[in-house]
């Protein structure tokens, strides 16, 4: 089955310094691998998309993704946080539902906290 | 552009009540979906519709039904509802599949059976 798992539940990281949230992922096949953040009382906001191509892919608000086979891992990275940053990140995988349909499945989600 | 809206933004329900949530967009998205959020569980999937008369299950159809009888329109009905179905529910659209498009996402109704 496609799954992601978010290993952290939550990630403090001071402002100012590089921040990652960690995704892995298990798929048959190639994984699209997607990011969203939600900002407290709003729905969630696409970040950055991984089908194909270069294994860094650039989104967001300064975000950025790195796709690594070998490790199964989709970590989201950022080199300088923002307190604007805080929200609670999750990881999707596409998986296919049948009927030529497919569904995204979501992490738990992560919880970031960026500490003036 | 208004984008995807959800009404209402929260509401308090009796234990074997019934309502409707409301979902629409202005984006002529073919695909809609209806998720909810329980904590520390992510989302998960109840409905989605791939266009306007056609709709399929997710991954937690129970206790809910759903009808596109518009492309814009993708109203939520809980039927008899329970305290499992206390929860934040989203209504999402994208153009294509969302395998390959991002989802655009309501801000979310906040739902509480008690």
């Amino acid at each position: 089955a496609q799954s992601v798992a978010q290993p952290e539940d939550q990630v403090n990281v001071a402002e100012g310094n590089p921040l990652t949230v960690k995704c892995t992922y298990s798929v048959s096949g190639n994984p699209y691998l997607f990011w969203y953040v939600q900002y407290p009382n709003r729905g969630l906001q696409f970040l950055l998309k991984y089908i194909t191509g270069d294994n860094l892919v650039k989104g967001s608000y300064g975000f950025e993704a790195e796709f690594n086979k070998s490790q199964t891992s989709f970590h989201l990275k950022k080199p300088s946080a923002l307190v604007s940053d805080s929200a609670l990140y999750f990881c999707a995988v596409r998986r296919y539902s049948g009927a030529g349909s497919y569904q995204l499945t979501f992490g738990k989600g992560t919880k970031l906290s960026v500490i003036p | 552009n208004a984008g995807v809206t959800q009404t209402p933004k929260f509401r308090i329900l009796k234990i074997g009540q019934s309502m409707t949530l409301q979902c629409t967009q202005d984006m002529n998205h073919n695909y809609m979906y209806w998720y909810r959020q329980d904590p520390g569980m992510g989302l998960k999937l109840i409905y989605y519709s791939v266009g306007a008369g056609i709709t399929d299950k997710g991954e937690v159809p129970n206790g809910y039904n759903v009808s596109r009888s518009t492309t814009e329109d993708f109203p939520l009905r809980l039927e008899l509802a329970a305290p499992s179905q206390t929860s934040v529910y989203f209504c999402a659209s994208s153009y294509l599949g969302q395998s390959n498009e991002k989802l655009f996402f309501g801000s979310g109704t906040q739902l509480s059976v008690l």
